[in-house]
């Protein structure tokens, strides 16, 4: 089974503080993404990875950067904290190219509170 | 800009029932559908994908179905049972491999005894 892990699963922090939130797949996955899911705005696309140190903005990604070095291993950071980034973030990983469809599997969520 | 509905926000039946979720998007040119489910504070759990050139895929009790050009995709629920219990989505992706998703922001089922 495809397996993704957010290592922190529920975090509070300050307001600019600097967070990471660390996100490791371990079924050799191309791409990996972080979204984050708010009540009645649904998952919105933060950034996107499709290789090693590549990545792509997505819908929202000010005051978002991201890190891969690795390939089983994208960091979502957050450079100061703000309350308006309290949220739930799901990383997320699937193949590239021409592989199983796709299909684009989720981990657990970390919930984050910036206070 | 692609936009993912999903009818109804939420949805109650009794156990046994059979029932459809619907999701529609505006954009046609999709490279292939997913259906998930997520129980309250978890991730999401990917249950169908149907590719643009297919017309339904099947898992068990469930089945989704694909319109492309008329922008439709169901999710056929066979006799529901209380643990189906969860918010369902759908999401999009348009052509290319890595390009993003686009998801609808779910139906929220509660099934009874």
């Amino acid at each position: 089974d495809v397996k993704v892990t957010q290592s922190s699963r529920y975090l509070v922090k300050r307001t600019g503080e600097k967070v990471f939130l660390e996100c490791v797949q371990d079924m050799d996955h191309e791409n990996m993404f972080w979204y984050r899911q708010d009540p009645g705005l649904g998952l919105r696309l933060i950034y996107f990875s499709y290789d090693v140190k590549m990545k792509e903005k997505g819908d929202i990604p000010e005051g978002y950067s991201v890190s891969r070095e690795k390939k089983e291993r994208f960091s979502l950071i957050l450079e100061s904290a703000s309350t308006n980034q309290t949220s739930m973030y799901l990383c997320a990983s699937s193949m590239g190219q021409g592989g199983s469809g796709n299909t684009i599997y989720f981990g657990e969520g970390s919930w984050l509170t910036v206070v | 800009k692609q936009e993912v509905t999903q009818i109804p926000a939420a949805l109650s039946v009794p156990e046994g029932e059979n029932l459809v979720l619907n999701c529609s998007f505006t954009d046609s040119a999709i490279y292939n559908l997913q259906w998930f489910r997520q129980d309250p504070g978890k991730g999401l759990t990917s249950l169908l994908l149907i590719q643009s050139s297919q017309r339904e895929q099947t898992s068990g009790r469930l089945n989704a179905s694909l319109d492309k050009s008329s922008g439709r995709s169901t999710l056929y629920i066979a006799a529901s049972q209380p643990g189906d219990s969860a918010t369902y989505l759908c999401a999009v992706r348009r052509g290319g491999t890595a390009s993003k998703l686009t998801f609808g922001t779910g139906t929220r089922l509660q099934v009874t005894l």
